[in-house]
């Protein structure tokens, strides 16, 4: 079973809008952390904002918000307010279980290839 | 700040060949992983090592060797090319044990195709 599901392969988003990439995660671990990432098209991999299982609060990193869900194993992404340079490919990522296993790596979604349109 | 540097940007092999990806960071970092991206398939994991002196496979590890030199470098090795190992590689870092807000530094990645 996929551990991070992101069902919109592609989306567009008028200039000034702002959009919701979805994220769902599977895991049994109650220590977690989810993690987006954004890659251009040159290819680079630029992190954008984290969210603890255990955060209360919603993660906010400028135009970034995490909607985060507990309950719906849900880590949507919100890109407030969209830019030309905001078109890129969006990967939801989560390190689960790090309190017993030490450094776990990132597991990924597909991505969601989002177009922002002037 | 160079961060994680990946060496080379671009490879092409013939089918059978051998090669190895080099990856150093300078960030004092433990942990390194190195991943694979393939159109429609998002990063999957090929091998890690959680800190100096030890490896673990990843999700996908056929075919793959892999070094942890010492804490700054870990290398990717194809021991003999396959056209199914054409892809981007992606090599990334983090720093501390055991934490959740452990944010995974990448390289800007090898697009290696096999002849």
């Amino acid at each position: 079973a996929q551990k991070i599901t992101q069902t919109q392969p592609g989306m567009f988003v008028q200039e000034k809008e702002a959009v919701t990439l979805d994220c769902t995660y599977d895991t049994s671990d109650p220590s977690y952390g989810l993690f987006w990432y954004k890659q251009p098209s040159s290819g680079e991999m630029i992190f954008l904002i984290y969210q603890g299982s255990y955060d209360q609060q919603n993660a906010t990193e400028g135009r970034y918000s995490l909607n985060f869900q507990k309950a719906r194993k849900s880590a949507n992404l919100v890109i407030s307010a969209s830019q030309l340079g905001d078109s890129a490919m969006y990967f939801c990522a989560m390190r689960e279980g790090y309190r017993n296993s030490g450094n776990t790596p990132l597991v990924f979604g597909k991505g969601t290839r989002l177009s922002v349109i002037a | 700040n160079a961060g994680v540097t990946q060496t080379p940007k671009f490879q092409v092999l013939k089918t059978g060949q051998s090669m190895t990806l080099q990856c150093a960071q300078d960030m004092n970092h433990n942990s390194m992983y190195w991943y694979r991206q393939d159109p429609g398939m998002g990063l999957r994991l090929i091998y890690y090592s959680a800190s100096e002196g030890t490896t673990d496979k990843g999700e996908v590890p056929n075919g793959y060797n892999v070094s942890r030199l010492n804490k700054r470098e870990f290398s990717l090795r194809l021991e003999s090319a396959a056209p199914s190992q054409t892809s981007v590689y992606f090599c990334a870092s983090t720093a501390g044990v055991g934490l959740a807000k452990n944010i995974q530094y990448f390289g800007a990645g090898t697009r290696l195709s096999v002849l």
